[in-house]
This record gives structure tokens, C-alpha cells and sequence, in this order.
């Protein structure tokens, strides 16, 4: 069976600091990762995706990802945050070969912004 | 493009009674997925849906059955309401030949009271 840790259920930061979501899977089999995001009553925004290749993926909006294969982590980088990234990021994964709509999202961690 | 859409986006029901949520699917896309989003949960699957026919299922009871519609779009039904039901039901299209990126809705907030 697969599941997805997010360490941290919140985290404050300040504007314009860097930040860091952890996110760690467990999984006997080779899996895609993501990173959704979740703004206050919406659904859910895919932020960045790992499926092959680089190992370290990037979104338009300044957030990268690094997966790391042996240490079973895709965590979350930006190196200076905006008031705008405020929202909940929800990291999952998926079998590699199966059908994505069986995701495993972890709980979620809380990025809150501060000016 | 309208993306996936959902509806209704809030409802509130009674214990016992029966619900049905619905979602088209974003333009091109064949394949439909259910989740439940407990508040401060992430995301569960409940099923899937390709060809009109569920193809994956979480851990959820009978109670949860769906449906396609040869246009892709879905439904989630829910019998027997229970409280533990109140959520955030989201549904997710993608291409089930190309599964490599899920697209959701904005969801439909259930109540159950």
C-alpha cells in the first residue's frame, strides 16, 4: 500500500522568505508524485508534477520540487514567497503505469504568509 | 474551456437521507474521479469512473455508488446519510490513456445535519 506523509501541518513564514514543504511517500512500487494546491473554498490546483526524467521539476510560479529517490521525499521549495501563496499544499502520489485517478494525497500543509 | 464543473457547490441534508452530486468532466477529457475531503484531510479516493463502468474503488461503503453518462459526465449518489458524510466532494477528469495529470473541480460542500 502506498501513503504520504506531510510533516508539517502548518507553517508560517514571513514575505519574502524562502520556504520548505516536506512531503515523504512510502510505496513498494515506482510512482508518479505531485503537488496540489488549494485556495480557500476551491478545488484543487496541480502546482508541479515528477513522472521521469529530471528529478528536479519546476512550476510558472516559482515553486520547485526535487524528488529523491533513496530518501522516498519530494519536497516543496520557493526560495521567496508572496503573500499570493497563502493556501494549503497537498502533496500525492500515484502508481507509475496505473491509472492516475487513484491519488494518495497527504493531509496537507497550511502556508501562511505574513507581511 | 469551462474546466470540470460541479453542482451544487453547497448542500445541506439530513441524516438518513439520500444525495446526488454531479460533474462534467473538462472538454476532451473520458475519465471521472471522486474524492471526499474531510475538514483538515486531504483528499480520499472514493471511485472511478471510464466507459460508463467503475473502474477503480477506494475504501468507501456501498453506500457510495456512482454513474457516467455516455457525454462523460458523472454522479455521486449517497444513501443512508451519515454525519461522518459531511464534506468536500471533489471530482477530477483526466484522459484515461494519458494519466498523467488530474484536473478538479471546485467541489460541492455536503452537510449533513
Amino acid at each position: 500500500a502506498q501513503s504520504v506523509t506531510q510533516l508539517d501541518s502548518q507553517v508560517p513564514v514571513f514575505e519574502e522568505a524562502p520556504v520548505e514543504l516536506r512531503c515523504n511517500y512510502s510505496s513498494s512500487v515506482s510512482v508518479y508524485l505531485f503537488w496540489y494546491v488549494q485556495y480557500p473554498n476551491q478545488g484543487l490546483q496541480l502546482l508541479l508534477k515528477y513522472l521521469s526524467g529530471s528529478t528536479l521539476v519546476e512550476s510558472i510560479n516559482g515553486f520547485e520540487a526535487e524528488f529523491n529517490k533513496s530518501q522516498t521525499s519530494f519536497h516543496l521549495r520557493k526560495p521567496s514567497v508572496h503573500i499570493s501563496d497563502t493556501a494549503e499544499y497537498f502533496c500525492a502520489v500515484s502508481n507509475y503505469g496505473g491509472s492516475q485517478g487513484n491519488l494518495i494525497f497527504g493531509k496537507g500543509t497550511k502556508l501562511s504568509v505574513k507581511p | 474551456d469551462a474546466g470540470v464543473t460541479q453542482s451544487p457547490t453547497h448542500l445541506i441534508k439530513t441524516r438518513g437521507q439520500q444525495v446526488t452530486l454531479r460533474c462534467s468532466p473538462k472538454s476532451g477529457h473520458d475519465t471521472v474521479s471522486w474524492y471526499q475531503q474531510a475538514l483538515g484531510q486531504g483528499p480520499q479516493f472514493i471511485f472511478q469512473y471510464y466507459e460508463e463502468e467503475e473502474r477503480q474503488r477506494g475504501n468507501f461503503p456501498d453506500r457510495f455508488s456512482g454513474h457516467q453518462f455516455p457525454n462523460y459526465s458523472s454522479e455521486l449518489n449517497v444513501n443512508a446519510l451519515l454525519l461522518g458524510d459531511s464534506a468536500l466532494y471533489l471530482c477530477a477528469s483526466s484522459l484515461y490513456v494519458k494519466n498523467t495529470e488530474a484536473f478538479f473541480g471546485q467541489g460541492t460542500r455536503l452537510t449533513v445535519v
